[in-house]
């Protein structure tokens, strides 16, 4: 069965840093883009980031280029996802999820992990 | 604000047929696939339609997906209790050079 587990959420102050990991198992990881994708409480679904299959094709959201950092251990078959200098309007649940490129096609999403940013 | 223009609610009673429409513009839908994923309450989103209207292996027949232009409809027939759901679009977007989601429809089953 193709899985995805995200872990590493919780709280955090307004300006601190928290790291998101997104295990896969189930199928051949290291072949697969893969995409981090947000929801804020009561709202849609937002793209925040990308990464190609060998991690060499990267990008990232306007809303949070220059804080947030992608990357993968294709070893590990584990995405992450390191966010700096939190924002309040980052608190969201965040979902890894399997993509192919130059689509939105999304399957399978993990459980997701919420992440709150507050004072 | 949303790339993609979906209703923020659509109901029906059970049996009935219900659509739910998501309209874009030249740069997503109109030049890509669309896409459809239910999130039920509490869950992560799951994959619907892809392609415009195919669907993944385990989905109902009941749940159907067009495109026309730069709009797209989710058509959901014979409705079911547990079909209550959040409903988003997607598609892939060529100014932005990313994937864009609708809004959202929560759909109702009265």
């Amino acid at each position: 069965e193709v899985q995805l587990v995200e872990s590493g959420g919780g709280l955090v102050q307004p300006g601190g840093s928290l790291r998101l990991s997104c295990a896969a198992s189930g199928y051949t990881f290291s072949g697969h883009w893969m995409y981090w994708v947000r929801q804020a409480p009561g709202k849609g679904l937002v793209w925040v980031s990308r990464i190609n299959s060998d991690g060499n094709s990267i990008r990232y959201a306007d809303s949070v280029k220059g804080r947030f950092t992608i990357s993968r251990d294709n070893a590990k078959n584990t995405i992450y996802l390191q966010m700096n200098r939190l924002r309040v309007e980052d608190t969201a649940v965040y979902y890894c999820t399997r993509g192919v490129v130059g689509t939105a096609w999304f399957d399978p999403w993990g459980q997701g992990t919420l992440v709150t940013v507050s004072s | 604000q949303s790339v993609l223009t979906q209703p923020p609610s659509a109901s029906g009673t059970p049996g009935q047929r219900v659509s739910i429409s998501c309209s874009g513009s030249r740069s997503n839908i109109g030049g890509n696939y669309v896409y459809w994923y239910q999130q039920l309450p509490g869950t992560a989103p799951k994959l619907l339609v892809y392609q415009n209207n195919q669907r993944p292996s385990g989905v109902p027949d009941r749940f159907s997906g067009s495109k026309s232009g730069t709009s797209a409809s989710l058509a959901i027939s014979g409705l079911r209790s547990e079909d209550e759901a959040d409903y988003y679009c997607a598609a892939w977007d060529d100014s932005m050079s990313g994937p864009v989601f609708g809004g959202g429809t929560r759909l109702t089953v009265l």
